[in-house]
Parts: structure tokens; C-alpha cells; sequence
């Protein structure tokens, strides 16, 4: 069965600090694992989009990482500030043509407070 | 801004009742999702449109239905409406399987 889990469920850490979010799946077969931030009652926005071949990639302060070997990628912020308060969401595309939505696995993502 | 906009932005309603969210993607964009988002629960993929057809189908409720008009907006129709179906209704749009970029959503009470 194509899961997608995060942990931890939630985070409490302080500004400033750096933290590190994570994304195990079982999906197959495999196109792509995206990373959304989610503001409170707002629309999901994406941070990375990675494909098989890729292992990290940047978008200032967030760092994605993708190990295809063992199905796990995680999100990695930097230096955190008030506004990273969010929930962060970790979907996976399990289609090989690149995701027609009905393939499109989304986890529950991982409520991030930053507090001063 | 994603460039996708969603009306109304709230909406509350009795129980039984119907309704209608409306949605316009982005310039260009041709699919069109619909998600549902219960209180802290993840997004749930309902329904995918392209060019004014139906794409995919995911947890959507018989009594719920969408269609995407010619022009490219589609609506979410919502009908017998019951409390559990209050929740953030989000639209998302893409080329067509690439990058979804989503709307602001309409929240739904239903009382």
C-alpha cells in the first residue's frame, strides 16, 4: 500500500535554531517527493520538488534531502525564524509519467512552532 | 499569491443544505484539483480535472460532484450537507502534471 509518514507529529524549537523533519514512504513506483509549507488556513505552497536522481536540494534556509535507496527524505531549516511556523507536508508522486493527481500520496505533515 | 483564487473566501450553512465553491487556476493552467482539509487532518485528494474533463477521482462523497467549464474555472458543488463536512476546501492548479500551486481556500461551516 503507497504510504507516505512524518515525523515528528509536531515540533516546539526556539528562533534561531536549526531542526530537521522527516518523510519514510512506500511508494511505488516512484517519481517524485515534493516538500509543501503550510501556513494556518492558508494554501499549501512548495518548498522543493525532487526527482529519483536528485538527493538535495535548496531553497534558502530549507535543505531537502532524498535517499531513494531507503525511501526516506527529510526537510532540514536553518537558523529558524517566527514566520517558519507551519505545518510542513511531504507528498509523493507515484507515477512514472510525473503524477496524474490519483497518484499523488500526501503525509500529515509536521506542525512546526518557532518561538522567540 | 499562487495565482489561484478560490470564492467565497467563508462560507457557513445549515445541515441538508448545498453549496457551491468556485475556483479559477492560474493563467495557462489547464488541471484543476479539489482537496478537502478537516481540522487538523491532512489534505484528501477529491477530484482532478483537465480541460474540462475528468482526470482522477480520490475520497470524493457521492454527494458531492465538480465540473470544470470552458473557460477553465471549476465549481465544487456540495450537497445534503452534513456537520462533518466542515473543513478548508483548497483548489490547485498545474500545466498539467507538473507543480500544483493552491488556492487560499474557502472554509466551510456547516451547523
Amino acid at each position: 500500500k503507497n504510504q507516505v509518514e512524518q515525523s515528528p507529529q509536531s515540533l516546539i524549537i526556539l528562533e534561531g535554531k536549526n531542526c530537521t523533519l522527516q518523510c519514510n514512504y512506500t511508494v511505488s513506483p516512484f517519481s517524485n517527493l515534493r516538500w509543501y509549507k503550510q501556513d494556518t488556513g492558508r494554501g499549501p505552497v512548495s518548498l522543493t520538488i525532487m526527482t529519483f536522481s536528485e538527493n538535495t536540494k535548496s531553497n534558502g534556509r530549507y535543505t531537502a534531502t532524498l535517499d531513494a535507496d531507503t525511501k526516506q527524505s527529510s526537510l532540514h531549516i536553518t537558523a529558524s525564524q517566527l514566520s517558519d511556523s507551519a505545518s510542513y507536508i511531504c507528498v509523493v508522486s507515484a507515477s512514472i509519467y510525473g503524477g496524474s493527481q490519483g497518484n499523488l500520496i500526501f503525509g500529515k505533515g509536521t506542525k512546526l512552532s518557532v518561538k522567540p | 499569491d499562487s495565482g489561484v483564487t478560490q470564492t467565497p473566501k467563508h462560507l457557513i450553512t445549515a445541515t441538508g443544505q448545498r453549496v457551491t465553491l468556485r475556483c479559477s487556476p492560474r493563467s495557462g493552467d489547464l488541471s484543476v484539483y479539489w482537496y478537502q482539509q478537516s481540522l487538523d487532518q491532512g489534505l484528501q485528494f477529491l477530484i482532478q480535472y483537465y480541460n474540462g474533463e475528468e482526470r482522477a477521482k480520490g475520497n470524493i462523497l457521492e454527494r458531492f460532484s465538480a465540473q470544470q467549464f470552458p473557460d477553465l474555472h471549476s465549481e465544487l458543488n456540495l450537497s445534503s450537507l452534513e456537520l462533518g463536512d466542515s473543513a478548508l476546501y483548497f483548489c490547485a492548479s498545474s500545466v498539467d502534471r507538473g507543480e500544483q500551486y493552491f488556492g487560499p481556500g474557502t472554509r466551510l461551516t456547516v451547523t
